[in-house]
């Protein structure tokens, strides 16, 4: 079965600031990777994902992730946060011959001026 | 294409009252998934259905809790009777299966049951 952690359930940074949000996976199989985010009182929205090729990917927002299969990892990395990128991100898997999605249990991410 | 629907967005109750939540997929999509939402839990699957066909209801709380897809275009969650510990937001959820199946998601019912 397959899992998701997410390292840190809060982090606060101050804007301008980098910021990584941390994600293990475990699973036996082949996996995809995404990374949603969920503003306020809203659905969760698609982030970027990891589908197969290279291992660092680019999603929306300038927000990227890499992919690292030894250390079971998918780690969400942002050079310069803005206050507008306050919510909570979610790390996310599902083998690629599956069709659930576990989620982890959520980062907060809180950008202060 | 206007998303996933999902109504009410917000629905207050009394305890032991039924509870009629509603969700319209992505016209094309195969799969829809229900989820809750809770501080103590985080996103837990309730149930997910393919072709209108339920797979997996494992994450289904419990009896009072049931599920319909009685065509490609709407879903209900029922709760009856409804209990304080339901008070959640619930969200539903289609994809597609090729590729990687990614899930969009409906803005969720935020429902309270007092």
């Amino acid at each position: 079965a397959q899992s998701v952690t997410q390292l840190d359930s809060q982090v606060p940074v101050f804007e301008e600031a980098p910021v990584e949000l941390r994600c293990n996976y475990s699973s036996s199989v082949s996996v995809y990777l995404f990374w949603y985010v969920q503003y306020p009182n809203q659905g969760l929205q698609l982030l970027l994902k990891y589908l197969s090729g290279s291992t660092l990917v680019k999603g929306i927002n300038g927000f990227e992730a890499e992919f690292n299969k030894s250390q079971t990892s998918f780690h969400l990395r942002k050079p310069s946060v803005h206050i507008s990128d306050t919510a909570e991100y979610f790390c996310a898997v599902r083998e690629t011959s599956g069709s659930r999605l576990t989620f982890g249990e959520g980062t907060q991410l809180t950008v202060n001026p | 294409d206007a998303g996933v629907i999902q109504s009410p967005r917000h629905e207050v109750t009394e305890m032991g009252q039924e509870v009629t939540l509603r969700c319209k997929p992505i016209s094309g999509h195969d799969y829809l998934f229900w989820y809750r939402q809770t501080m103590m839990r985080g996103l837990e699957l309730l149930i997910y259905f393919n072709n209108n066909v339920p797979i997996d209801d494992s994450g289904m709380p419990e009896d009072r809790f049931s599920a319909k897809m009685p065509n490609a275009s709407f879903s209900t969650l029922k709760i009856q009777p409804s209990e304080p510990r339901d008070s959640a937001v619930y969200f539903c959820a289609s994809s597609l299966w090729q590729g990687s199946g990614e899930l969009f998601f409906g803005e969720g019912s935020r429902l309270t049951v007092l």
